[in-house]
């Protein structure tokens, strides 16, 4: 499964919203996560089952589906968010990440 | 607090094999889903394979399937993983993470990382 994020690069101002998608090349239900990576450091989960925020993530990251096509929203940016985020889809027992959105703040 | 400590970083010439460790502060190591995924410098994450050490069935992605071993030692909380056959395309840094939940759904604890530098 091939799962194809954009845009590549967001450049966005502090207290924006942020939006990023991600495209699944086949059904995956809701069986997608999203992890955010700064510079230097392991990547870190925020949202799985598409919407389900992990445990002490912030309330302005959120995750929706629709199909096979996945959002991350960020509202009202905070400069701690510039990072590189990555969904990864886990519905087989072969998981795959797409290529990353990197934000800018 | 779920701990997963790795082994330090490696230098290895191409055609040698890597066998890197991680070891799980957990009481429940048995039934966790552990997962390898690494990161070449300035690229993305690539998933390379996990296993449930309760069943001792690794999977493993078709990129690395003839290369990989993913291994358990229950009795010292610690997975291995092996990749034989270096070249200089794996120089990364390499990750062990936890599966979140009981059908592993993400990563949820990850280890610090494992750099590891291919290079004659």
């Amino acid at each position: 499964i091939v799962m194809t994020q954009s845009p590549s690069f967001l450049s966005v101002s502090p207290g924006q919203r942020a939006t990023l998608s991600c495209r699944a090349s086949q059904g995956i239900s809701t069986n997608l996560a999203w992890y955010q990576q700064k510079p230097g450091q392991a990547p870190r989960l925020l949202i799985y089952d598409a919407s389900t925020r992990a445990t002490d993530i912030p309330v302005r990251f959120s995750g929706s589906e629709s199909g096979t096509n996945f959002t991350l929203t960020i509202s009202s940016l905070q400069s701690e968010d510039s990072a590189t985020y990555y969904c990864q889809q886990y519905k087989n027992w072969f998981w795959t990440f797409g290529q990353g959105t990197k934000v800018e703040i | 607090q779920v701990q997963m400590v790795q082994s330090g970083p490696e230098m290895k010439k191409p055609g040698a094999s890597l066998k890197v460790s991680c070891t799980v502060s957990a009481d429940s190591f048995s039934n966790l889903t552990i997962i390898w995924v690494r990161q070449a410098p300035g690229r993305g994450l690539e998933w390379m394979g996990r296993t449930i050490p309760f069943l001792n069935l690794p999977h493993y992605a078709p990129t690395f399937r003839d290369r990989v071993t993913i291994t358990a030692d229950r009795s010292t909380n610690t997975i291995y993983m092996e990749l034989s056959s270096l070249r200089s395309e794996d120089t990364a840094t390499y990750y062990c993470a936890r599966g979140n939940g009981i059908r592993a759904e993400g990563m949820d604890v990850w280890g610090q990382g494992t750099t590891v530098i291919v290079s004659s």
